[in-house]
């Protein structure tokens, strides 16, 4: 069964600040593996979509990277503003069974002004 | 563009009544989702589908239906509410199965008392 993990659980930094999360899943047999943004009480937002195939993709300040066969990826975000402020899920698709995204517990991070 | 909509967004019910949350996309996506996401769990697959009339279990399906008359809806029932299902529910779409983005809905709160 798939699994995923992210670390650190929070983080908390000062404004413009480069930082890095880290998510890792157990099972390197994925087809993609989605980055996305929860804000307090609200949906998640698609930050970025990353195909098994590739290494790496970029957003604005975002950029995130995919090791599928250590089961790695980070999310890079660089200079962080306090509208960053949010909790960043990983996921991924491994197909098989239950067609749906295994998802990591989340980084909730705090940019401080 | 309304995108994917729930409704309701908040719900408060008693232990054994039947509940239903709404979820629609204005995109013709193939495939639907409903996650459920509590504290400690993270978000878990309940049911999905792939096309109208298609659908299959996921994860956590026990004491929840589905049903997909027409592509851009997807309700869940919960047919007898226990409170063990208290959580916030998130519908969401993509084009295809394997390499394709997920998009979320802003999710329903339930409650069962």
């Amino acid at each position: 069964k798939q699994e995923v993990t992210q670390i650190p659980a929070a983080l908390s930094v000062p404004e413009g600040e480069n930082l890095v999360l880290n998510c890792s899943f157990t099972d390197s047999a994925i087809y993609n593996l989605q980055w996305f943004r929860q804000d307090p009480g609200k949906g998640l937002t698609s930050l970025l979509l990353i195909q098994s195939s590739q290494r790496e993709q970029t957003s604005g300040r975002l950029n995130a990277s995919l090791d599928k066969s250590s089961g790695r990826s980070t999310l890079y975000i660089a200079a962080s503003q306090p509208g960053d402020s949010a909790t960043y899920l990983c996921a991924v698709y491994s197909g098989g069974g239950a067609d749906g995204l295994t998802f990591g517990k989340g980084t909730h991070l705090i940019i401080q002004p | 563009d309304a995108g994917i909509t729930q409704s309701p967004r908040y719900k408060i019910t008693e232990t054994g009544r039947q509940v239903t949350l709404m979820c629609h996309q204005t995109w013709s996506h193939s495939y639907m989702f409903w996650y459920r996401q509590d504290l400690g769990h993270g978000l878990r697959l309940i049911y999905y589908s792939a096309a109208a009339d298609i659908t299959d279990k996921g994860e956590v399906p026990d004491g929840y239906v589905v049903s997909r008359s027409k592509t851009e809806n997807f309700p869940l029932t919960l047919e007898s509410a226990t409170r063990s299902q208290t959580s916030v529910y998130f519908c969401a779409s993509s084009r295809g199965r394997s390499y394709n983005e997920q998009f979320f809905g802003p999710g329903t709160r339930l409650t069962v008392l």
